[in-house]
């Protein structure tokens, strides 16, 4: 079975700032991906970025990097240059190589960004 | 339109009724999910289908019936709803390999009563 834990509810992050969203995930599993979706106030679930646990490198989508430690079994997401566009709600997920392609979600964070 | 739809957007039930929310994808994938949004909870797999005829349980499948007669189509039907099941419930569809491997639709809100 997966877990994803993401372990701050809300946040605060002022315009050009960055933000780093916490993820650490548990699974017995010895291949697996891990995705980061955006869920804006209007509710759709927009994929952001996505990390193969064998990658040799972050995975990086344009404002969007994915600080991978296999080690510490994280996988938490920096949003680089904030915009107010950035508030949404954030939710970490994952898939295991035996989950026939099912994903586990975190509980999300929700990020506010400041003017 | 190419994509995936959800219908009702938003639909009001009362407890013991019978509530049937459809999803509808135009791109052949060959897997289906539906996921339900509770606060605090994140996204919780209903149910999901790997291909026309081919069903099986997700995390929080009690209360909840499905059906794939055709590929684009997977509706998910609560029997008798209960205000547990107030949600907002998420179709999504994909196929696997590809890095992002899971559409979502816009989400129906059930609200029962």
């Amino acid at each position: 079975a997966q877990k994803i834990t993401q372990t701050q509810p809300g946040m605060f992050v002022q315009e050009k700032e960055a933000v780093t969203l916490d993820c650490t995930y548990d699974t017995s599993d010895p291949s697996y991906g891990l995705f980061w979706y955006k869920q804006p106030s209007s509710g759709e679930m927009i994929f952001l970025i996505y990390q193969g646990s064998y990658d040799q490198q972050n995975a990086t989508e344009g404002r969007y990097s994915l600080n991978f430690q296999k080690a510490r079994k994280s996988a938490n997401l920096v949003i680089s240059a904030s915009q107010l566009g950035d508030s949404a709600m954030y939710f970490c997920a994952m898939r295991g190589e035996f989950n026939d392609y099912k994903l586990s979600f975190g509980a999300g964070t929700t990020v506010t960004v400041r003017a | 339109d190419a994509g995936i739809t959800q219908s009702p957007r938003y639909k009001i039930t009362e407890t013991g009724r019978q509530v049937t929310l459809m999803c509808h994808q135009t791109w052949s994938h060959s897997y289906m999910f539906w996921y339900r949004q509770d606060l605090g909870h994140g996204l919780r797999l209903i149910y999901y289908s790997a291909a026309a005829d081919i069903t099986d349980k997700g995390e929080v499948p009690d209360g909840y019936v499905v059906s794939r007669s055709k590929t684009e189509n997977f509706p998910l039907t609560l029997e008798s709803a209960t205000r547990s099941q107030t949600s907002v419930y998420f179709c999504a569809s994909g196929i696997p390999g590809l890095v992002n491997e899971q559409f979502f639709g816009p989400g129906t809100r059930l609200t029962v009563l």
